[in-house]
């Protein structure tokens, strides 16, 4: 697509459950971001795919936030036993190495855990 | 550990000032900066870009400055624009291509 693209817009969940958030990034980026912002807060780095090396998963929160990509596309942020804490802004970018303009961002994903 | 501050959480300028807002990094090894702009509901757009080679960058109304021996940067958007109203982010990578951000900085442009 044009853009990347994050489903859905907006998510409340109970405390407890478990959500999927879900990113589709421009067609040929080979790397892939997730970040998040609290109320208040700057972007706050998640975790980061490039290719097809190891993700540098060193901005994830805690062992309940798990993300993944597959066949070097779509990629899904799961978040266990969703804690209040855990509300905010889920954004995902894309990037292709060598441009200067940096990361295209996706809308972003709210997540509201009640 | 914030690598990236941006101490002004706000700023309000008049329609066909100018706007200033600051940057400040503590990593020596940040060699590209980046501004974003980002309106409710919307993901960041990319702005402007400064490479560390460089002191200033022009593109329009935006000027983004670098000061290296300071650790800081700073963006001037002349004349400012109703629609310019919107959070602003400065970002900067080092050569791994992973974005630090602040905290953003909201500017408000009055009528």
């Amino acid at each position: 697509g044009a853009g990347v693209s994050q489903s859905p817009s907006n998510k409340v969940t109970e405390k407890g459950k478990d959500v999927e958030l879900r990113c589709d990034p421009i067609s040929g980026h080979t790397a892939l971001y997730w970040y998040r912002q609290s109320l208040g807060q700057g972007l706050e780095f998640l975790i980061y795919f490039q290719g097809n090396s190891a993700p540098d998963k060193s901005g994830l929160p805690s062992d309940r936030f798990s993300a993944e990509r597959t066949g070097g596309s779509v990629s899904t942020l799961t978040i266990q036993r969703t804690q209040q804490e855990d509300s905010a802004v889920y954004l995902c970018a894309s990037y292709q190495k060598g441009r200067a303009h940096g990361y295209t961002f996706g809308s972003g994903t709210r997540l509201t855990v009640v | 550990d914030q690598q990236v501050k941006q101490n002004s959480p706000s700023l309000s300028v008049q329609e066909g000032r100018i706007s200033i807002l600051n940057c400040d990094y503590t990593n020596s090894m940040f060699d590209y900066f980046l501004w974003y702009k980002k309106y409710p509901a919307e993901g960041p757009t990319f702005l402007i870009s400064i490479s560390s080679i460089k002191d200033k960058n022009e593109d329009g109304r935006f000027t983004v400055f670098l000061n290296k021996s300071a650790k800081h940067l700073s963006l001037h958007i002349v004349p400012s624009q109703p629609g310019d109203s919107a959070v602003y982010f400065c970002a900067a990578s080092a050569s791994d291509y992973k974005l630090s951000f602040g905290a953003g900085t909201t500017v408000t442009v009055r009528a």
